[in-house]
């Protein structure tokens, strides 16, 4: 079964700051992909990767950057958070194209 | 554009009962996944059974199965014999079959399932 980690898992930042949020997958998995869920909205998609150096942009990217640095790590970055970027930001790992998705445990980010 | 709806935001039933939980989509693909993910209270996030569009045969996993009705473009998951731990919110997600550049899961908003003792 797919291991998909994320740290940190809460986070607390103020306005304007600088966050990292990593995702580690080790079950060899191609596709990567990152994901908000706030009430009422569901998950959404923000960024998603197919590779090393790869990346795709999701449904509600504006705000966010991502790398995919290995097959293994996928890292979503926020240069200036805003308060409407608190949320609950889950990772997800697929074997392939139309395979399902493994989540991580989710990472609580809190944006003052 | 693809589109998946949950009607029932939440149901609750007795344990040992079975249940059943809709999902309808929308898509131009003639060829579509079909995923059910059950988010626990603590949040985590886990896969439970898939239905392939080209398959006329419901999916089942263990006390889980689907109920696939693709002239209704409907996707029921059926609980048999709910336990108290089955209660959690229930996902319904879509992949269409298209290019690379199309996938991407599509999410429904989710249908909170209690199980009373």
């Amino acid at each position: 079964e797919a291991a998909v980690t994320q740290s940190p898992r809460n986070k607390v930042t103020v306005t304007g700051g600088n966050v990292t949020l990593s995702c580690r997958q080790t079950n060899s998995h191609n596709y990567m992909y990152w994901y908000r869920q706030d009430t009422g909205h569901g998950l959404r998609l923000i960024h998603y990767s197919y590779g090393a150096g790869n990346l795709q942009i999701g449904d509600v990217p504006d705000g966010y950057k991502a790398t995919r640095t290995t097959q293994e790590d996928f890292f979503l970055l926020l240069e200036l958070a805003s308060p409407s970027q608190t949320s609950l930001y889950f990772c997800a790992s697929s074997e392939g194209n139309y395979a399902e998705q493994f989540f991580g445990p989710g990472t609580r980010l809190t944006v003052l | 554009a693809q589109k998946v709806t949950q009607t029932q935001t939440s149901i609750s039933v007795m344990e040992k009962t079975t249940v059943t939980m809709d999902c309808v989509y929308e898509t131009q693909d003639s060829s579509y996944f079909l995923f059910w993910y059950k988010q626990t209270a603590s949040g985590e996030i886990v896969f439970l059974i898939r239905q392939d569009s080209y398959k006329k045969e419901n999916a089942t996993v263990g006390h889980y199965s689907l109920n696939f009705q693709k002239p209704k473009s409907s996707i029921g998951l059926i609980i048999t014999a709910t336990q108290i731990e089955d209660s959690a919110v229930y996902f319904c997600a879509m992949r269409e079959g298209g290019t690379e550049g199309a996938d991407r899961l599509t999410f429904g908003k989710g249908t909170q399932l209690i199980i009373q003792p």
